[in-house]
C-alpha cells in the first residue's frame, strides 16, 4: 500500500528564517511527486511536479527536490504570505494499468510570523 | 478564465438524508476527480472520470456514495443516507489530460451531518 508521510506536522518560522519540509514515500512504480499549497477554506493550488530522482524545481522562495525515498520543499527567507498547508502527493499506475493513482500526505502547516 | 467551481460551498444536513454535491470543471478538461478531506487527514481519493472511459470508483468508501458525470462536463457526487462520519470537505479537481498533469482544484463543499 502506498504511504506518504509528511514532517513536521506543523512548523512555525520567523520571517526570513529558512527551513525545509519533508515528504517521505513508499510507492511501487513512482510516476511523479506533486507539491501543492492549500490556504484555509480553499482547494489545493499546484506548485511543482518532480518526475525523477535528482530533479529540482524552483518558484520564488520555494525549491523542491526529489530522491528515491523522499522529497524536500525548501523555503528560503519565508514571508508571512507563505503561511499555508503544504501537501505532497505521489503518483503511480494503478493495479490494472489503466489509471493513475494519486496519494496525498496529511500536509505540513507552515506559519511564518512577521 | 474560470476555474473549477463547486456548489454548495457549505451543506448542513441531518443524519439519514441524501445530499448532492456539484462540480463544474474547467472547460475542456477531460479528467475529473473527487476527493474527501477530513479534519487532520490527507486528501482521500474517491472517484475519477477520464473522458468516455468507465470511471475508477475504487476510492468510494461505501455503496452509499455514487457519482456521475454528464456530457463529459459537470459532475454530481451523491451521498445517500448520510452518516456523521461523512462530515468532511469534498473537493473536486480537473485536468486537461491524464492524472500526471497538474490537477486544478475547486474550493470544496463543506458537508456537516448532524
Amino acid at each position: 500500500e502506498d504511504q506518504v508521510t509528511q514532517s513536521p506536522e506543523a512548523l512555525r518560522l520567523q520571517e526570513g528564517e529558512s527551513s525545509s519540509l519533508n515528504c517521505s514515500y513508499t510507492v511501487s512504480g513512482l510516476r511523479g511527486l506533486f507539491w501543492y499549497r492549500q490556504d484555509p477554506g480553499k482547494g489545493p493550488e499546484f506548485l511543482f511536479t518532480l518526475y525523477s530522482a535528482g530533479e529540482e524545481k524552483e518558484k520564488e522562495r520555494l525549491k523542491a527536490t526529489l530522491t528515491k525515498k523522499e522529497s524536500f520543499l525548501h523555503i528560503t527567507a519565508p514571508k508571512p504570505e507563505d503561511s499555508a498547508t503544504y501537501l505532497c502527493a505521489v503518483l503511480r499506475i494503478s493495479e490494472g494499468g489503466s489509471n493513475y493513482k494519486l496519494t496525498f500526505g496529511k500536509g505540513t502547516l507552515l506559519t511564518v510570523n512577521p | 478564465g474560470a476555474g473549477v467551481s463547486q456548489s454548495p460551498s457549505n451543506k448542513v444536513t441531518e443524519k439519514g438524508k441524501d445530499v448532492e454535491l456539484r462540480c463544474d470543471p474547467i472547460s475542456g478538461h477531460t479528467a475529473l476527480y473527487w476527493y474527501r478531506q477530513s479534519l487532520g487527514q490527507g486528501l482521500e481519493f474517491l472517484i475519477y472520470f477520464q473522458g468516455n472511459s468507465a470511471p475508477d470508483k475504487s476510492g468510494l468508501p461505501s455503496d452509499r456514495f455514487s457519482a456521475e458525470r454528464t456530457g463529459g462536463s459537470v459532475s454530481t457526487l451523491t451521498i445517500q443516507r448520510t452518516q456523521q462520519e461523512d462530515s468532511a470537505v469534498y473537493l473536486c479537481a480537473s485536468t486537461s489530460g491524464p492524472s500526471y498533469n497538474e490537477q486544478f482544484f475547486g474550493p470544496g463543499t463543506r458537508l456537516t451531518v448532524l
